[in-house]
């Protein structure tokens, strides 16, 4: 009965390479997002969707890309992968769009570029 | 700049004991401030969330207070126990579809 669940929760790869992250909620929540954590536990937002489309972008490399096949799903693909990408990814979800709302996040994805 | 600042960095206290953790912001307009509490390898999970009118609110033995005329929030954690030992965020709402995120206290409750 996991809420927002990532996979995978560990990744190691090369400089350059491109992978994909994964993120689901059963929680019939309208709103999504993804965050990046810095070694220093600082969490920045990334992209946010409302319903499949974006609504939140902020500055960040046009080599991430998400993707929202359904209100329940929001993918993070990343290409070129590159030394500073290394941190800890968060998916995150709320039942609708409004800083007000409780968002509830997910377990979290390492990603380790090598 | 909107920004959220959080004392101290880093925390210990031995268990049983009270502690309070900080959290200074300049982000205007203010809409609501909420706490998260991070467990090492878990993603952030609402204690509470406070809005303007409001100046104090406890969850069990988590107990928020606000000062929006001084832009303070403090999370007060009483008789600590080993599974308190996290990080402590605090995020403040300015309205407009922007949270902005504090850097975050580490607290240790050590045996």
């Amino acid at each position: 009965d996991t809420a927002v669940s990532q996979t995978p929760k560990y990744l190691v790869t090369q400089m350059g390479n491109d992978k994909s992250i994964k993120c689901e909620q059963n929680l019939g929540h309208d709103t999504m997002y993804w965050y990046k954590q810095d070694s220093k536990k600082f969490l920045k937002i990334m992209f946010s969707y409302n319903n499949k489309e974006l609504i939140i972008n902020e500055t960040v490399p046009n080599r991430f890309s998400p993707k929202s096949p359904d209100k329940a799903h929001l993918n993070l693909h990343i290409n070129s992968l590159e030394l500073g990408d290394s941190a800890v990814y968060f998916c995150a979800s709320s039942i609708q769009r409004g800083g007000y709302n409780e968002q509830f996040f997910g377990p979290g994805t390492r990603l380790t570029v090598l | 700049k909107n920004q959220v600042e959080q004392s101290p960095q880093s925390l210990i206290i031995l268990e049983g004991k009270n502690c309070t953790l900080q959290c200074n912001y300049t982000v205007s307009p203010f809409s609501n401030l909420r706490w998260y509490k991070q467990d090492t390898g878990r993603g952030p999970v609402s204690l509470t969330i406070m809005t303007f009118s409001e100046n104090t609110k406890s969850n069990g033995r988590y107990t928020a207070t606000l000062d929006a005329d001084t832009k303070q929030s403090s999370l007060h954690i009483t008789a600590s126990q080993l599974s308190d030992s996290a990080s402590y965020i605090c995020v403040v709402h300015t309205g407009f579809q922007k949270l902005v995120f504090g850097t975050g206290t580490r607290l240790l409750v050590s045996p």
